[in-house]
């Protein structure tokens, strides 16, 4: 079946730090990668996803792109801002066979200082 | 329409006892699915419908475990028996089916605790 591994946390930074959150994946078929995002109190929500490889996603500042040679779908940005503080889920889903749902990583807990 | 909303956001039960989760989704989806979530972990998958049918159940859901969604619209998740282990967070998210790249909008989630 699928599995994602993400780096554990908590990652603490100060603002306008660069982040790099690591993601790997292993997947049947051609599957699609997502980061999602769980701010304090709220729901899961997308951040941004990539369906094919060498796609880029991107959203808020956030960019990731999928590496189908390194099986990865790092998350990155620029320049941090508190507001950023939340956990960040790495995702795969792939049709054909299995779950036809998303797996999800442990996520990674972001601490953001100002 | 505001969202996916789930129902109670807080149970709290005593072990051997029977609770349900309602979960309404996004009105227009088609596709609407069942998590669990522990604490530090990540969501992991339990089952989802297209419509008014069950496709699929993970290993994890028990036979504790049974979910409807009758009419296509409004799902439950009732467990029977309850055991301290099903203490999580369940989320419900739903979809407008489109291939592997679907976006899943998730709602806030019902929080079990069985003491």
């Amino acid at each position: 079946g699928n599995s994602v591994t993400q780096m554990e946390g908590p990652v603490t930074l100060s603002e306008e730090a660069f982040l790099t959150i690591n993601c790997t994946y292993t997947a049947t078929g051609y599957p699609s990668l997502f980061w999602y995002v769980q701010y304090p109190g709220e729901g899961l929500q997308l951040l941004l996803k990539a369906t094919k490889a060498d796609d880029k996603g991107s959203n808020k500042g956030f960019e990731a792109t999928y590496r189908k040679e390194t099986t990865s779908f790092h998350l990155e940005k620029g320049s941090v801002q508190v507001s950023d503080s939340a956990v960040y889920f790495c995702a795969v889903k792939s049709s054909g066979g299995g779950a036809d749902g998303l797996t999800f990583g442990k996520g990674t807990h972001l601490i953001i200082q100002p | 329409d505001t969202g996916v909303s789930q129902d109670p956001r807080h149970k709290i039960t005593k072990r051997g006892q029977n609770v349900t989760f309602r979960c309404d989704p996004i009105s227009e989806h088609n596709r609407l699915y069942w998590y669990r979530q522990t604490l530090g972990q990540g969501p992991e998958f339990l089952t989802y419908f297209q419509n008014e049918a069950q496709l699929e159940k993970s290993r994890l859901l028990s036979d504790r475990f049974s979910a409807e969604r009758p009419k296509g619209s409004f799902s439950t998740l009732e467990i029977q028996r309850t055991e301290q282990g099903d203490s999580a967070m369940y989320l419900c998210a739903s979809s407008f089916w489109a291939g592997n790249t679907g976006e899943l909008f998730f709602g806030e989630g019902s929080r079990l605790t069985v003491l």
